[in-house]
């Protein structure tokens, strides 16, 4: 089974600092890879996805990410945080049907005015 | 369009009791999730569905069931409630194409 790795329970980031969301899958490419978005007392919201057309996908709100297959990564980053970044990100991968989808642990994101 | 709604919010259960817990879209995919979300593990898949009639186990089934009689509705079922069945409840559909999911606002679960 595929699995995601978040590492950073919790970061917290100056408002206007990058931010940098770190997500590493397990070894085989997965066809599709996510990031999810969560504010409080809410459901998941896709923020973007790699589906192989580019490495370097944007997504909403000014988030980007890069997939790097020597790294096994795709971490999350955004130029200037604002205080509305705010809530906690999951990565998430496919299988390789793309029927079932493996969540990272979540990162909770804090920006510090 | 409501999108993916789920009912109830909270609820309360005793131990041994049973609840079902209800989803239901109108955005017209054939595909659809439960997943329970536990402070710092994440989305666990809990049950699937491809389509109507058609459902399978995610990574955590054990205590579950469900059924789909429908494309719009996609209930689960707790026979027993234990203490661990205590969770946030999140329902998603899956976009055929893009494979984008879509969840519900979640139902908090406490099972005492």
């Amino acid at each position: 089974a595929q699995s995601v790795t978040q590492l950073g329970s919790h970061v917290s980031v100056s408002e206007g600092a990058l931010v940098l969301l770190r997500c590493n899958y397990s070894s085989s490419v997965p066809p599709y890879l996510f990031w999810y978005v969560q504010y409080p007392n809410q459901g998941l919201q896709l923020l973007l996805k790699y589906t192989s057309a580019a490495t370097l996908v944007k997504g909403i709100n000014g988030f980007e990410a890069e997939f790097k297959k020597s790294e096994t990564s795709f971490h999350l980053t955004k130029p200037s945080a604002h205080m509305s970044d705010a809530a906690e990100y999951f990565c998430a991968v496919s299988d390789p049907t793309g029927n079932q989808f493996y969540f990272g642990t979540g990162t909770s994101l804090t920006v510090i005015p | 369009n409501a999108g993916v709604t789920q009912t109830p919010k909270f609820r309360i259960l005793k131990i041994g009791q049973s609840m079902t817990l209800q989803c239901t879209q109108d955005m017209n995919h054939n595909y659809m999730y439960w997943y329970r979300q536990d402070p710092g593990m994440g989305l666990k898949l809990i049950y699937y569905s491809v389509g109507a009639g058609i459902t399978d186990k995610g990574e955590v089934p054990n205590g579950y069931n469900v059924s789909r009689s429908t494309t719009e509705d996609f209930p689960l079922r707790l026979e027993l409630a234990a203490p661990s069945q205590t969770s946030v409840y999140f329902c998603a559909t899956r976009d055929r194409l893009t494979y984008e999911q879509y969840f519900g606002p979640g139902t908090r679960l406490t099972v005492t």
